[in-house]
């Protein structure tokens, strides 16, 4: 086990609709990170926060936005959903973000299904 | 060409065998390399941990990086069933706040 809660583990939608995932970081971590697994594309890296603020950003669609609140827990909202937004979407947390020296801890991910 | 490629296997091996995993990769700036190991319907958690080149040893696994060739490796002495995975290799460059570049993952499956 981690320390990295993520809800909800499964969740099924249609397309057009909105999602929001949640992530609890470990104990101390001020770093969040979101990461999608797909099968065609592997793990690509999302967005991260840092202590509430964005920090870096990857291949993120406009449909997608994140946000990281003052007890540090973050979202990741998925609107507009599309067939092809169906993938594991797993969360990471690391002590300060800074630099690729940190280990990142990684939830067991949600499961998403857009039918 | 994607920035890290990694074989997809599937690789599968009885068990002590030696199991040789690799990635290839193109972007010279990568100083950071990591091994994540993926067990079914669970999330990757962190194997090797190697900066720049060369080679670290923990327990039954070795991490080789080879900088010139842009190609590292993860071998597995004695493998165990255990170690039935998708192995992920991941790289950063030296830049505060970066996140990772994954590989697809090899599925390793060592049969007792």
């Amino acid at each position: 086990d981690s320390g990295v809660t993520q809800t909800p583990k499964h969740l099924i939608t249609a397309t057009g609709q909105r999602v929001t995932l949640r992530c609890s970081p470990r104990s101390g971590d001020l770093s969040v990170y979101w990461y999608q697994q797909s099968l065609d594309q592997g793990l690509q890296f999302l967005i991260q926060y840092y202590n509430g603020e964005e920090r870096a950003k990857g291949n993120i669609l406009e449909r997608f936005s994140a946000q990281q609140f003052p007890d540090l827990h973050s979202e990741l909202n998925l609107s507009s959903l599309e067939l092809g937004d169906s993938a594991l979407y797993f969360c990471a947390s690391s002590v300060s973000g800074f630099g690729a020296r940190e280990t990142q801890y990684f939830g067991p991910g949600t499961r998403l299904l857009v039918l | 060409q994607k920035e890290v490629e990694q074989d997809p296997g599937p690789l599968s091996v009885p068990e002590g065998a030696i199991v040789s995993l690799n990635c290839t990769y193109s972007n010279s700036a990568f100083q950071y390399f990591m091994w994540y190991r993926q067990y079914s319907r669970k999330g990757p958690e962190l194997l090797m941990y190697t900066y720049s080149s060369g080679n670290k040893e923990d327990g039954r696994f070795t991490a080789q990086v080879d900088k010139s060739s842009k190609y590292i490796s993860l071998f597995i002495r004695d493998s165990q069933p255990s170690d039935s995975a998708t192995y992920l290799c991941a790289m950063s460059v030296n830049q505060a706040g970066t996140a990772l570049i994954f590989g697809k993952g090899t599925t390793l499956s060592v049969s007792s």
